[in-house]
């Protein structure tokens, strides 16, 4: 069964800052990596998805990368904004019809 | 812009209750899926459907069924309402079975039941 971490589940930088957020994943054969972010009370909004194929994936700020065979991937956030602070969750695809395994996400606070 | 839409953001039931959770997506997408998130618990899957009339339970189907008469929309009923189902309800979809679509997720419904 595919177990998903993501280690710290909090983290605190000042505004400004470039910053790492993991994700670790237990079974290599996936299909996809997506991140996502959710603010307090709010759905889940799509940052990032990277197919198994792929290295990274790049969004402004954003630079998610993937290594299958360590079981990691990471979401690189540039020049870290107050407007950042929100959880972000990682999710793995490894299933039929698209059955998805979710982190517990790191919650992370930029301060100004 | 493509979304899904979930019916209400907040909602109160007494116990007892039958609750209907509506969950509609304008991508035409053939799969949809209802999680539940809890503190320290995370995601939790109930049901997905990936058909119109087709169900497939996931990880914590008891006290829930669900509905999908059309593809645009995927209900959630909680039959009889219990105070453990207090909760936040994350409705997704995707496109059929291919692995470079992913998720796009609703707002989601904060239920408590009282």
């Amino acid at each position: 069964k595919q177990e998903v971490t993501q280690i710290p589940a909090a983290l605190s930088v000042p505004e400004g800052e470039n910053l790492v957020l993991n994700c670790s994943f237990t079974d290599s054969a996936i299909y996809n990596l997506q991140w996502f972010r959710q603010d307090p009370g709010k759905g889940l909004t799509s940052l990032l998805l990277i197919q198994s194929s792929q290295r990274e994936q790049t969004s402004g700020r954003l630079n998610a990368s993937l290594d299958k065979s360590s079981g990691r991937s990471t979401l690189y956030i540039a020049a870290s904004q107050p407007g950042d602070s929100a959880t972000y969750l990682c999710a793995v695809n490894s299933g039929g019809y698209q059955k998805v395994t979710f982190g517990t996400g790191t919650k992370l606070q930029v301060i100004p | 812009d493509v979304k899904v839409t979930q019916s209400s953001r907040y909602l109160v039931k007494r116990t007892g209750e039958k609750v209907f959770l509506e969950c509609v997506q304008d991508m035409d997408h053939e799969n949809m899926f209802w999680y539940r998130q809890d503190p320290g618990l995370g995601l939790r899957l109930i049901y997905f459907s990936y058909d119109v009339k087709m169900k497939e339970k996931g990880d914590i189907p008891e006290g829930y069924s669900v509905s999908r008469e059309k593809k645009e929309r995927f209900s959630l009923i909680l039959e009889s309402a219990s105070t453990n189902q207090t909760s936040m309800y994350l409705c997704a979809s995707s496109l059929s079975g291919r692995a470079a679509y992913g998720y796009t997720f609703g707002s989601g419904t904060r239920l408590t039941v009282v």
